[in-house]
């Protein structure tokens, strides 16, 4: 069965630094990868997916994250955050065995002025 | 209004009350989900609606019903939770159950048992 990990439970990065979130995944079959960032009080938004073709995908919000096949893995990057950027974010991955979305537990991101 | 929206938004009660969530999508959608989040776990699927047919039951404890009457609405009732009920429910909706579908999320009801 398919599991998600995202590596850290919190990441705090000063305001104008670059991030990078961290999901892995445990199948190599292929999968459909999503990021989604929660807002305080608020539900989840999509912020970008891979479900094939170029393996570099942008999102919204400046957002882009790369999958890689080898290592099992679809980190979430962005260049410069902004304290816009406070939020919880989620990785989900899928696969064609079954349309459910597995979900990680999530990496609060932290701007700190 | 657009988008899913869920009411009530904050929800207390006690062990032996009865209560009911509510979820509308204005998408045209026709596949409806339940999720439980808990704080530092991932989230937790409870359950799925098709077409307004029932697809997926996670092995929620029956204290959970859920209810769709039709594909713009679903509702989850409750009866004698459990303290450790206590949760942010979502409900999220997408055009239909398949893989690559972008589920669309509400903004939650905080729900705590007392």
């Amino acid at each position: 069965a398919q599991s998600v990990t995202q590596l850290d439970s919190q990441v705090p990065v000063f305001e104008e630094a670059p991030v990078e979130l961290r999901c892995n995944y445990s199948s190599s079959v292929s999968v459909y990868l999503f990021w989604y960032v929660q807002y305080p009080n608020q539900g989840l938004q999509l912020l970008l997916k891979y479900l094939s073709g170029s393996t570099l995908v942008k999102g919204i919000n400046g957002f882009e994250a790369e999958f890689n096949k080898s290592q099992t893995s679809f980190h979430l990057r962005k260049p410069s955050v902004h304290i816009s950027d406070t939020a919880e974010y989620f990785c989900a991955v899928s696969d064609d065995s079954n349309y459910q979305l597995i979900w990680g537990a999530g990496t609060k991101l932290i701007i700190k002025p | 209004e657009t988008g899913v929206t869920q009411t009530p938004r904050h929800l207390v009660m006690g062990m032996t009350n009865k209560k009911s969530l509510k979820c509308e999508q204005h998408l045209g959608h026709n596949a409806m989900y339940w999720y439980k989040q808990s704080a530092k776990k991932p989230l937790e699927l409870m359950f799925v609606y098709n077409f307004k047919e029932q697809t997926e039951n996670n092995s929620v404890p029956s204290r959970f019903s859920p209810e769709c009457p039709n594909s713009s609405h679903l509702f989850l009732h409750l009866h004698t939770l459990q303290p450790e009920d206590s949760a942010l429910y979502l409900c999220a909706s997408s055009q239909e159950t398949r893989t690559t579908n972008t589920q669309y999320f509400g903004p939650g009801t905080r729900l705590t048992v007392l």
